[in-house]
């Protein structure tokens, strides 16, 4: 299986909403990534969590808060967000940095689809 | 982390060869080169990588001259299909941070 799999698809939220994106992968990768991603522009890095700690946050606002359960899943909470956090919310996986992957390259990190979101 | 600069867009048509150059002055000498391909409303996807002369995969060939402060892919006989946005990314193996640069938005006409 090599599939980063993410839910919702979609979602359309409120300013005063609580919700959750949720990742899941079962390649064994243990270092887990939150993408967020504008119209037109690059990925940008919010969150990185190795060996199920976070590793990295990029000065994310504490409006998003990440968690990771378990190796396989990966949670970002989202409370009292606005407009201007509509986005494509992507979620990566990858060995951690150093490991001897299979086949794969070092740094290669593999994407799921996102999760299209829309702070009304 | 080095910064990457890459054309912002290019046109090719079905079965020519499509070259993407990507400059990378301030790569450092553990960087590798990365390059990752991205459809619209999916995630990006892995390409190749390398870190000097040339690789080679199922898909593409990723040229380093000896310097490495350029890359260029390689995508033989594009097709409609190959429509995206194409990323170069420098960093060390051992680097959690991909940093993606603007990108270059390759439209492959009939």
């Amino acid at each position: 299986d090599t599939e980063v799999t993410q839910t919702p698809k979609h979602l359309v939220m409120g300013m005063t909403n609580k919700k959750s994106l949720k990742c899941e992968q079962h390649m064994g990768h243990r270092a887990m990534y939150w993408y967020k991603q504008k119209a037109k522009k690059p990925p940008e890095l919010m969150f990185v969590y190795s060996y199920e700690k976070l590793s990295i946050n990029e000065s994310v606002p504490s409006r998003f808060s990440p968690e990771c359960p378990n190796s396989s899943l990966l949670n970002l909470h989202l409370h009292a967000l606005q407009p201007e956090d509509s986005a494509l919310y992507l979620c990566a996986s990858s060995q951690p940095g150093g490991d001897r992957g299979r086949r794969e390259g070092y740094n290669e990190q593999f994407f799921g689809p996102g999760t299209r979101l829309t702070v009304l | 982390l080095a910064k990457t600069t890459q054309p912002i867009s290019m046109d090719s048509y079905e079965g020519q060869e499509v070259n993407i150059t990507c400059s990378h002055n301030n790569i450092a000498t553990n960087d590798y080169i990365t390059w990752y391909q991205q459809f619209p409303s999916q995630g990006p996807r892995f390409i190749i990588q390398g870190y000097k002369t040339k690789v080679t995969n199922e898909v593409a060939s990723l040229f380093i001259p000896a310097d490495r402060k350029s890359s260029t892919l390689s995508l033989p006989r594009v097709s409609l299909s190959d429509t995206a946005v194409y990323y170069c990314l420098v960093g060390g193996r051992s680097s959690y941070k991909l940093i993606f640069g603007s990108g270059t938005r390759l439209l492959v006409r009939p």
